[in-house]
């Protein structure tokens, strides 16, 4: 069944800590987003990919960093983490746009994420 | 650029009674419009979306929503909520012949009380 998983669904580190949330899709899609999502807040695109070795960031500045070496894997990655990196993580992937489509987006179903 | 406005952080309403949830937008080009849901500890899940042609877009579990071009606005609606129902809705914009990033409102929180 063609979908899109990230793990871990919940994560508590402590400060300083190296992470890396995993994303995965089955669904053949060019296009990955991460998406950063605090309660009561809309969702906030931290990173985008068009395909493989291609990354862009997104309208929120992140200290996250990202990387597509394959297709269907697009995993980020905090360094050091920090007590204000707790957040909700979502993943998200669309085929390549084409004229005249539209850009539905498939969603993962997140990485809540803890620092303390 | 597009922007997104949810005019309604929470909305309370009762079982089988009828709901609707606002939004507005502004865009200099023409739009697809999305309606999201979100349930407690997921992802998010599309609800339907508006591309071109007919004004009234039906999507999954009974809702839908009516694209109205000269007052902006893409509201969802419901003739009658079940406990289900209680979740996360967001609206999102993207622009026609953009890149595809989509434009995410604050969300608003359905709550379907007995």
């Amino acid at each position: 069944e063609a979908d899109i998983y990230q793990t871990p669904r919940y994560l508590v580190i402590g400060t300083g800590k190296k992470i890396t949330l995993e994303c995965s899709q089955t669904m053949g899609h060019d296009k990955m987003y991460w998406y950063q999502q605090d309660p009561g807040m809309e969702l906030h695109l931290i990173h985008y990919s068009y395909g493989v070795n291609s990354t862009e960031k997104g309208d929120l500045s992140s200290e996250s960093t990202v990387s597509r070496i394959r297709t269907e894997h697009f995993p980020l990655t905090l360094e050091s983490a920090r007590p204000s990196h707790t957040s909700q993580y979502l993943c998200a992937s669309s085929a390549m746009l084409l004229a005249g489509t539209d850009n539905e987006q498939f969603f993962g179903p997140g990485t809540r994420l803890t620092v303390l | 650029a597009q922007s997104v406005t949810q005019l309604d952080s929470q909305v309370p309403v009762f079982e089988e009674a009828p709901v609707e949830l606002r939004c507005n937008y502004s865009s200099s080009v023409s739009v697809y419009l999305f309606w999201y849901v979100q349930y407690p500890n997921q992802g998010l899940q599309l609800l339907l979306k508006y591309l071109s042609g007919s004004t009234l877009v039906k999507g999954i579990n009974g809702f839908e929503a009516e694209f109205n071009k000269s007052q902006t606005s893409f509201h969802l609606r419901k003739p009658s909520v079940h406990i289900s129902d209680t979740a996360e809705y967001f609206c999102a914009v993207s622009g026609v012949g953009s890149q595809g990033n989509l434009i995410f409102g604050k969300g608003t929180k359905l709550s379907v009380k007995p």
